[in-house]
C-alpha cells in the first residue's frame, strides 16, 4: 500500500532558525504532492503544491519545497522561521495513475513550535 | 464565496445518541471527503464521494454513514455514537481537474460522553 512518511514528529526551533521538514512517499508512478499547514485551532490550508515542471516550488509565507524524484521526497524548507509559523504541517500525495487517485495519502504530520 | 462550511462547530453527545454533520461547498466541486483528526494519528479518511449520489468507504468507515443527495452537500451520520468517535471532523472538497488539491472546512469538534 502507498504511504507517506514524515520523519520529524515534533520540531522546536528559535525564531530566525532555518527549517527543513522531511517527507517521503512510497508510490513509484506519477504523483501530485502537497504540503498543508494547520495553525492552532484552525483547519488545514494549502501551503504549496507540485504537479509537474520545476521541482523547486514556492508557496505562501516564504515556504518552498523540493521534489526529488529519485529519492521519492518532497521536503519543506524555510530559511528563517517566525513565531507565527508555529503549526502542524502535513505532507500529502496523490498517485495520479492509481485506481484510487481520487484520494490523498497523508503523512502523520509534524508539529512545529517556534520560540520567540 | 464561502468555500467549505460545516455545521455544527461543536457538539457533545451521550453514548448511543445519533447525529448528522453537514458539509456544504459552493465551489461546484465534484469530490467531497470526510476525515477525522485525532492527536498523533494525522488525518484519517472516513468516507468520500466522487459525485452526486455516490459514496465510498475510506480507511475508517465503521460506525459512520454518509449521503450525497446534492452535489454541494455531504452528510456524515453517526447512528449510535461511541466515546471512540470523540474527534475533530473535517470535510474537504476537490475538483476533477485540480489534481486532488483539497479545500477544507473549519471542522466540527465532537465529544461523546
Amino acid at each position: 500500500a502507498q504511504s507517506v512518511s514524515q520523519h520529524n514528529h515534533h520540531v522546536i526551533l528559535s525564531e530566525a532558525a532555518s527549517l527543513e521538514l522531511g517527507c517521503n512517499y512510497s508510490y513509484g508512478g506519477t504523483v501530485n504532492l502537497f504540503w498543508y499547514v494547520q495553525y492552532p485551532g484552525q483547519h488545514l490550508q494549502l501551503l504549496l503544491k507540485y504537479f509537474s515542471g520545476d521541482p523547486l516550488v514556492k508557496g505562501i509565507k516564504g515556504f518552498e519545497a523540493e521534489f526529488i524524484k529519485s529519492k521519492f521526497s518532497f521536503n519543506l524548507r524555510k530559511p528563517s522561521v517566525q513565531w507565527s509559523d508555529t503549526a502542524e504541517y502535513f505532507c500529502a500525495v496523490n498517485a495520479r495513475e492509481d485506481g484510487n487517485n481520487r484520494k490523498l495519502i497523508w503523512g502523520l504530520g509534524t508539529s512545529l513550535a517556534v520560540n520567540p | 464565496n464561502a468555500g467549505v462550511t460545516q455545521t455544527p462547530k461543536f457538539r457533545v453527545l451521550k453514548t448511543g445518541q445519533s447525529m448528522t454533520l453537514l458539509c456544504a461547498q459552493d465551489m461546484n466541486h465534484e469530490y467531497m471527503y470526510w476525515y477525522r483528526q485525532d492527536p498523533g494519528m494525522g488525518l484519517r479518511l472516513i468516507h468520500y464521494s466522487v459525485g452526486e449520489g455516490t459514496t465510498a468507504k475510506g480507511e475508517v468507515p465503521d460506525g459512520y454513514n454518509v449521503s450525497r443527495l446534492k452535489k454541494q452537500n455531504f452528510l456524515l451520520g453517526l447512528e449510535s455514537a461511541a466515546p471512540s468517535q470523540t474527534s475533530v471532523y473535517f470535510c474537504a472538497s476537490s475538483y476533477i481537474a485540480g489534481g486532488n488539491e483539497q479545500f477544507f472546512g473549519p471542522g466540527t469538534r465532537l465529544t461523546v460522553l
